[in-house]
């Protein structure tokens, strides 16, 4: 059990490029989540699947953003036409969800987003 | 949409107890969940509530009450690793978990 990967740890990008992250979720987790948060904020729910279905994506997530986990294991998350409000740590978790009981999530590192 | 107050920052003495308050109005309730958070580090599970009552683990205890929307995260004999912010996060009806804006603690000597 090597816990969650995010990788890159740290990107820098410009204004209206495109980024993708990826995350490696701790295996056998059927259920992975993206937050995004900001200095001083709690983690910003950004959307979150269940194997390889997107059970739901937050309203305030623009259509420049878009993640996808295609076999269920690993997920990628990508901004398109990056803005500077998009400027933030980007952490990804899972977890093993069987039913609605003490399933805790378990963070990776994160990555920083800096847009230039 | 989903609400989580808690206080923004809180400052304690080394060896002091405090609690930190978290009130909630949530579409639906499935559990409540307290992560600790390191400066620049991933957050990690600290207490989970589901029924009313207070769970004790250590120093830390976590206290709900759901006819309130209401929790407490209680630290005893405070060391200064403590220091940290303190989230709070509540398990939705469709099963998501949304985070507080979060409680920065400092523990001072």
């Amino acid at each position: 059990d090597t816990g969650v990967s995010q990788n890159p740890r740290h990107k820098i990008t410009k204004r209206g490029q495109n980024v993708t992250f990826r995350c490696d979720p701790i295996s056998e987790h059927n259920r992975l989540y993206w937050y995004r948060q900001t200095l001083g904020q709690g983690p910003e729910f950004l959307t979150y699947f269940q194997n390889e279905a997107q059970l739901e994506k937050s309203r305030l997530l623009s259509d420049r953003f878009s993640a996808e986990r295609p076999k269920g294991s690993f997920s990628t998350l990508e901004i398109q036409r990056t803005e500077q409000g998009d400027s933030a740590m980007y952490l990804c978790a899972s977890t093993k969800y069987k039913t609605a009981t003490n399933e805790k999530l378990f963070f990776g590192s994160g990555t920083q987003l800096s847009v230039l | 949409g989903q609400n989580i107050d808690q206080p923004t920052e809180m400052t304690a003495t080394e060896g002091a107890i405090v609690q930190i308050n978290c009130t909630y109005q949530t579409s639906g309730f499935n559990g409540l969940f307290w992560y600790q958070q390191h400066a620049g580090e991933a957050p990690t599970f600290l207490s989970y509530n589901v029924l009313d009552g207070l769970e004790e683990k250590g120093r830390f205890s976590s206290f709900l009450s759901r006819s309130k929307g209401y929790s407490y995260l209680l630290l005893k004999e405070l060391q200064m690793k403590d220091s940290a912010s303190y989230l709070c996060a509540v398990r939705t009806g469709a099963n998501n978990l949304f985070f507080g804006t979060g409680t920065r603690l400092t523990v001072i000597p």
